[in-house]
């Protein structure tokens, strides 16, 4: 089944403790993204991946961090995070350039709450 | 600046009702456009996409949009709502030349009354 895998689905965590939220895609998609949903903000780009080891800021990379070294994989970093932080992620991909079809594919979202 | 504008923040409508879901965008050149629907507790689908040609397109789920380029929007219809059709919907856009670069709107919440 083409899927796209966020890890964990619910952390509660305190200020300054790293975390790292997994994203993995089966569907040899070029492109990845993560972004953070807010209540009235919609949902706003973290960062984004075009293909492996090529990585871009989007609106709010503040705080954040990503890699890409593989083609199915891109972790979401939090290396110091604060309270402003809290929110529900999604990770997302789609085809590259070339095949672009404009569907974009959800994980379910990783709720964080940080204390 | 350039946006995506989602000006209901929620909608009800009665089970049986016709629903319009507005959005407009201003972006240079026309972009891709786009709506999602997420429901509760789930991550993002697509509804329907325009890229260019018939101004009116079809998605799934019974929705369709109509693209008028004069008034720059991109408005979610469907004559006939059923009460599972309750959730978020989203507009998007990924403006021409951006490749991938998707920007949403903030989202409508829609309520169905019995």
């Amino acid at each position: 089944e083409a899927q796209v895998t966020q890890n964990p689905r619910y952390l509660i965590t305190v200020t300054g403790k790293k975390l790292t939220v997994t994203c993995s895609q089966n569907m040899n998609h070029e492109y990845m993204s993560w972004y953070r949903q807010d209540p009235g903000l919609g949902l706003r780009q973290i960062y984004y991946s075009m293909n492996v080891e090529v990585t871009d800021k989007g609106d709010v990379p503040e705080g954040y961090k990503v890699s890409r070294k593989e083609k199915r994989n891109f972790p979401l970093i939090l290396e110091s995070p604060s309270p402003n932080q809290t929110s529900l992620y999604f990770c997302a991909s789609s085809l590259g350039r070339e095949g672009f079809t404009g569907e974009l594919f959800f994980g379910e979202g990783s709720r964080l709450t940080v204390l | 600046a350039q946006s995506v504008t989602q000006p209901d923040i929620h909608i009800t409508v009665s089970e049986g009702a016709s629903l319009e879901l507005r959005c407009n965008y201003s972006y240079g050149a026309t972009p891709y456009l786009f709506w999602y629907v997420q429901s509760p507790g789930q991550g993002l689908q697509l509804l329907l996409k325009y890229f260019s040609g018939d101004t009116l397109v079809q998605g799934i789920k019974g929705f369709e949009a109509e693209f008028k380029r004069s008034q720059s929007s991109f408005n979610l219809r469907k004559p006939s709502v059923h009460w599972s059709d309750a959730a978020e919907y989203f507009c998007a856009v990924v403006p021409t030349g951006t490749g991938n670069q998707f920007y949403f709107g903030t989202g409508t919440s829609l309520t169905v009354i019995p």
